[in-house]
């Protein structure tokens, strides 16, 4: 089974905090997201990354960077923390897809909770 | 942008019904997928359909696309009380040139099934 892990459940956070999400998927996918989630508006991407060292930004990257050293791990960086930042964020992989062939189903790790206070 | 918006935004049915959930979106599609929420949790996929296709079983899932109106609907029948959940379409909305269709996901049926 393809597991995507988070790194915390639950974070507390002060504005003007430098806030590190980590991410770590163990099936050799190539591609990784970030998304957050809210109340009303539902999944929002906020960056992707198709190969180690590479990143897009999605339809939110305002106020985030990205970095993905490993093919493994892609980490999403809140340069400093503002409330309205508190959210959910959610980390998925997929496998490369072709143009002829997509299957891009996704998969999802627990989610983070972050709250900045 | 929002491409998938889905109907109910949330459902309320007895243990045995039958739930019904319908998602309606602007472009056109390869894929069409539904995923899955339980409260807190991340997603989980449960069907994925081609847009050459109109319906597809998985259990107790079934999911129609009619490519022509822009929707699909699944049906989860004998609903029991763990398939209370929020529920996503997903559709892939541009492929990027390097290998991989961004999904974009609607805002969620949240369904409630009462034992």
């Amino acid at each position: 089974d393809v597991k995507v892990t988070q790194s915390s459940r639950y974070l507390v956070k002060r504005t003007g905090e430098k806030v590190f999400l980590e991410c770590v998927q163990d099936m050799d996918h190539e591609n990784m997201f970030w998304y957050r989630q809210d109340p009303g508006l539902g999944l929002r991407l906020i960056y992707f990354s198709y190969d180690v060292k590479m990143k897009e930004k999605g339809d939110i990257p305002e106020g985030y960077s990205v970095s993905r050293e490993k093919k493994e791990r892609f980490s999403l960086i809140l340069e400093s923390a503002s409330t309205n930042q508190t959210s959910m964020y959610l980390c998925a992989s997929s496998f490369l897809a072709t143009a002829a062939e997509a299957t891009d189903t996704q998969y999802f790790g627990p989610g983070t909770r972050l709250t900045v206070l | 942008s929002q491409q998938g918006e889905e109907d109910p935004q949330a459902l309320s049915i007895q243990e045995g019904e039958n739930a019904t959930m319908n998602c309606s979106y602007k472009t056109s599609i390869n894929n069409l997928q539904w995923y899955r929420q339980n409260s807190g949790r991340g997603l989980v996929h449960l069907i994925l359909i081609r847009s050459n296709e109109r319906e597809k079983h998985s259990g107790r899932l079934r999911v129609t696309l009619d490519t022509s109106k822009k929707s699909s609907s699944l049906l989860i029948t004998a609903s029991r009380a763990a398939d209370t959940a929020s529920y996503f379409c997903a559709t892939d909305s541009s492929y990027s040139g390097a290998g991989s269709y961004q999904l974009t996901f609607g805002k969620g049926t949240k369904l409630s099934v009462i034992p």
